[in-house]
């Protein structure tokens, strides 16, 4: 079964500095991957996604992703980080080759970015 | 609507009560997907309907948990004789196609059962 580990709970980082939450998955088969964010009493906004092609992958924000299929990760970055990046990221994975034609995700448990001034 | 909706946003539910939660999808979006948040983890798949059709209920946690999509737009989210582990957000997403679509996810209900 897939499974999404997002290895810190919690990052802490001061505006305008860099930031990488980062994310690994598990899986035997080929993924697509995602990250998602989620605001305070909101529902998840889709950040970026990587389906094929380039493994750098661009998203809204600033944000930016690279696929590793060798170390099966899928980390999160963004060079300057504004206070109003504060929220909860989500990676997700679906199995690329499930049958069922849908992409059923799989999600890590998330980690909370908290932007200080 | 512009986006998803689910109402109502907060339920508190006594133990043992029954619960409906309803999700209006993005007009014609096809797929629909209910998911449940604990609080401090991810959204875990609970159901997933293609128009009316329910094609994969395999997250529903019991039998207490009933999803359908009659229609084919408003699904309804119903859980009988709630239980404490039930207390979560439950998201509702959907999508206009099926695979490789983005997902749009609503602001989710928050139940907690008392």
């Amino acid at each position: 079964a897939q499974s999404v580990t997002q290895l810190d709970s919690q990052v802490p980082v001061f505006e305008e500095a860099p930031v990488e939450l980062r994310c690994n998955y598990s899986s035997s088969v080929s993924v697509y991957l995602f990250w998602y964010v989620q605001y305070p009493n909101q529902g998840l906004q889709l950040l970026l996604k990587y389906l094929s092609g380039s493994t750098l992958v661009k998203g809204i924000n600033g944000f930016e992703a690279e696929f590793n299929k060798s170390q099966t990760s899928f980390h999160l970055r963004k060079p300057s980080v504004h206070i109003s990046d504060t929220a909860e990221y989500f990676c997700a994975v679906s199995d690329r080759g499930f049958s069922g034609g849908y992409n059923k995700l799989i999600f890590g448990a998330g980690t909370r970015l908290a932007v200080h001034p | 609507g512009a986006g998803v909706s689910q109402s109502p946003r907060y339920k508190v539910a006594k133990r043992g009560q029954d619960v409906a939660l309803r999700c209006d999808p993005i007009s014609g979006h096809v797929s629909l997907f209910w998911y449940q948040q604990a609080l401090g983890q991810g959204p875990e798949f609970l159901t997933y309907f293609q128009n009316e059709a329910q094609l994969d209920k395999s997250g529903l946690p019991s039998d207490r948990f009933f999803a359908e999509r009659p229609e084919g737009s408003v699904s309804t989210l119903k859980i009988q004789r709630t239980q404490q582990e039930d207390s979560a957000v439950y998201l509702c997403a959907s999508s206009l196609g099926t695979a490789n679509t983005e997902a749009f996810f609503g602001q989710g209900t928050r139940l907690t059962v008392v």
